[in-house]
């Protein structure tokens, strides 16, 4: 049974670029969310998708967006990338309606902005 | 959501128990404790969760008291392996809002010397 799956592993871009990040939730979940973590710091919540649409979103500004697809996996796309935008990306997913399960996460995507 | 404190770092040697307590004064009633574990360049893992009193699964024990505005994780007999950073989060996981939006603090590095 995999669990969530992140590619690519590592990414590195310079500023302004555009980037894409993907994930494959854990077979069985539906929603997903994506979370940024700086080096030395815990993960910050961006936004979740469930049925193919946005349904909560942190403290994030346009430029990050996202995509859910009918497999249930995601994007995650960041534009006009800052040297801050370097970081863990990560990826976790869940059943939407189990409440009982907590969120499964992958091991991220490790972008640097050079 | 509860805003939690923890200990920045802790050190322990292998084979002794390590007890890693979170404040979380603020507590709401529907809110449960969440613990999440997390290794170098990997993704948080889910160790265990509780609402009262203690609960205790193959690899931890968390301990809440009767006011919930604290609650303690513990681990048996350490070893190497278990060198990482350990999240304490509070919400109210069971609501699908608050379940697919984590809130994380900056967690506390266990280190584990031989």
């Amino acid at each position: 049974d995999a669990g969530v799956t992140q590619s690519p592993t590592h990414l590195i871009k310079t500023r302004g670029q555009q980037v894409t990040l993907r994930c494959s939730p854990k077979s069985g979940h539906d929603t997903v969310s994506w979370y940024q973590q700086a080096l030395g710091q815990g993960p910050q919540f961006i936004f979740q998708y469930y049925e193919e649409e946005e349904r909560q979103r942190g403290n994030f500004p346009d430029r990050f967006s996202g995509h859910q697809f009918p497999n249930y996996s995601s994007e995650l796309n960041v534009n006009a990338l800052l040297l801050g935008d370097s970081a863990l990306y990560l990826c976790a997913s869940r059943i939407f309606r189990d409440r009982k399960q907590p969120q499964h996460f992958g091991d991220g995507t490790r972008l640097s902005i050079l | 959501l509860a805003k939690t404190t923890q200990p920045i770092s802790m050190d322990s040697y292998e084979g002794q128990e390590v007890n890693i307590t979170c404040s979380h004064n603020n507590i709401a009633t529907n809110d449960y404790i969440t613990w999440y574990q997390q290794f170098p360049s990997q993704g948080p893992r889910f160790i265990i969760q509780g609402y009262k009193t203690k609960v205790t699964n193959e690899v931890a024990s968390l301990f809440i008291p009767a006011d919930r505005k604290s609650s303690t994780l513990s681990l048996p007999r350490v070893s190497l392996s278990d060198t990482a950073v350990y999240y304490c989060l509070v919400g109210d996981m069971r609501n699908n809002n608050a379940g697919n939006m984590l809130t994380f603090g900056g967690g506390t590095r266990l280190m584990v010397k031989p």
